[in-house]
């Protein structure tokens, strides 16, 4: 079965810290994502790769970056958290192709404090 | 650029049949998906629709007409664990990227 894993399910971090998340998929997927979620914004796309080193900004990147070194696995780092970064983020991959649909991870809760 | 539009909640009657629209703008248009979100965890696909016309799978069914820039999720027999969030999202031609509407909240109650 497919899978996306997250390392956190909730972190709590001080404004100002680095934060890294890391996603990591079991399926050999070519494309990654990372998704935050808010309530009554619904889904915003902050980074995506389609393939290893390979990155491309979303709608919302600001005070972000990412990073794919291997193809399993896309990160993704808040150079230094702010309480506006306070957040749900889901990542995903698909398979490859814009009719590929996404397979979520479970999220993390992300508090900056 | 894409915009697109949902309604934010919905209430329906276990048993009973429920639409839920979407609407968009896009610049480029190559298909559109539909997810089921449950509270607390992650969205799951239910459908894709690139052509024209009905997609049925068991109870849910999606619609999509390109030239109006439409789409719609049938559920039929609700069932209280349909309660969740759906969510439509529109895949750009020729790019990667979905965007995603605001979600409807869909509640069924008994």
């Amino acid at each position: 079965d497919v899978k996306v894993t997250q390392s956190s399910r909730y972190l709590v971090k001080r404004t100002g810290e680095k934060v890294f998340l890391e996603c990591v998929q079991d399926m050999d997927h070519e494309n990654m994502f990372w998704y935050r979620q808010d309530p009554g914004l619904g889904l915003r796309l902050i980074y995506f790769s389609y393939d290893v080193k390979m990155k491309e900004k979303g709608d919302i990147p600001e005070g972000y970056s990412v990073s794919r070194e291997k193809k399993e696995r896309f990160s993704l780092i808040l150079e230094s958290a702010s309480t506006n970064q306070t957040s749900m983020y889901l990542c995903a991959s698909s398979l490859g192709g814009s009719d590929s649909p996404l397979h979520f991870g479970n999220g993390t809760r992300l508090t900056v404090t | 650029g894409q915009n697109i539009d949902q309604p934010t909640e919905m209430t329906a009657t276990e048993g009973a049949i429920v639409q839920i629209n979407c609407t968009y703008q896009t610049s480029g248009f190559n298909g559109l998906f539909w997810y089921q979100q449950h509270a607390g965890e992650a969205p799951t696909f239910l459908s894709y629709n690139v052509l024209d016309g009905l997609e049925e799978k068991g109870r849910f069914s999606s619609f999509l007409s390109r030239s109006k820039g439409y789409s719609y999720l049938l559920l039929k027999e609700l069932q209280m664990k349909d309660s969740a969030s759906y969510l439509c999202a529109v895949s750009g031609a020729g790019s990667y990227q979905l965007t995603f509407g605001k979600g409807t909240k869909l509640s069924v109650i008994p």
